[in-house]
């Protein structure tokens, strides 16, 4: 089945720095790549999401990158603030399934020091 | 809109024991579906559906059932509780089948003892 990986597991970033996780994923096929927030005890929460047809997209701070021929695709976090502090999940569509599952990585951990 | 939410929010369960943990959504969405999240492993797809009276497995339905009799509503049912069952639940709703946002209700904490 679809495979995706996240690095690095934690990153731990000086406030005001950049951040930048990647994930990488197998099926070629996949054509949606979301990005998720957690806070702790809190649910997951989208913050960004790019389709294929697309290799940049930013919204404020946040940015995220889709290499196709790599399979790979990063979020880039600029400016970072204490608020940054959570966990990050990716994901990539699962093209068998007709795009409507996600394959989820298994998380980083993004501590933002003050 | 309440969106996503899921009772109970913590339970404790005695290995052997069956539950049913609920979700409902108020947005019309027709793709539901349930994960367990554990330390280290992500969001594990137990099972999803694509509109009421359709269900499928995902990648750890072993244990679990559910059924989707209305847009609503998609219960979550353990069988018979394991402690390899202790996790946290989500469940979640998005428009349609296809790319879209996954809503995520507020979770399920269970333990198996």
């Amino acid at each position: 089945g679809e495979n995706v990986e996240q690095h690095p597991s934690t990153l731990s970033v000086q406030e005001g720095d950049s951040a930048v996780i990647k994930c990488t994923y197998s099926d070629s096929a996949s054509n949606y790549f979301p990005w998720y927030k957690q806070e702790l005890g809190k649910r997951p929460q989208l913050i960004i999401d790019i389709r294929s047809n697309v290799g940049e997209k930013k919204d404020q701070r946040i940015a995220v990158t889709l290499n196709k021929t790599a399979k790979h695709f990063s979020l880039h976090i600029t400016e970072t603030q204490p608020e940054d502090s959570a966990v990050y999940f990716c994901a990539a569509s699962m093209s068998r399934y007709g795009n409507n599952r996600l394959a989820f990585g298994k998380g980083n951990q993004v501590v933002v020091i003050p | 809109n309440a969106g996503v939410t899921q009772t109970p929010k913590f339970q404790v369960l005695k290995t052997g024991q069956s539950m049913t943990l609920q979700c409902a959504q108020d947005m019309n969405h027709e793709y539901m579906s349930w994960y367990r999240q554990d330390p280290g492993m992500g969001l594990r797809l137990i099972h999803y559906s694509v509109g009421a009276g359709i269900t499928d497995q995902g990648e750890v339905p072993n244990g679990y059932n559910v059924s989707r009799s209305t847009t609503e509503d998609f219960p979550l049912r353990l069988l018979s509780a394991a402690p390899s069952q202790t996790s946290v639940y989500f469940c979640a709703s998005s428009y349609s089948a296809g790319p879209y946002e996954q809503y995520f209700g507020p979770g399920t904490r269970l333990t198996v003892t």
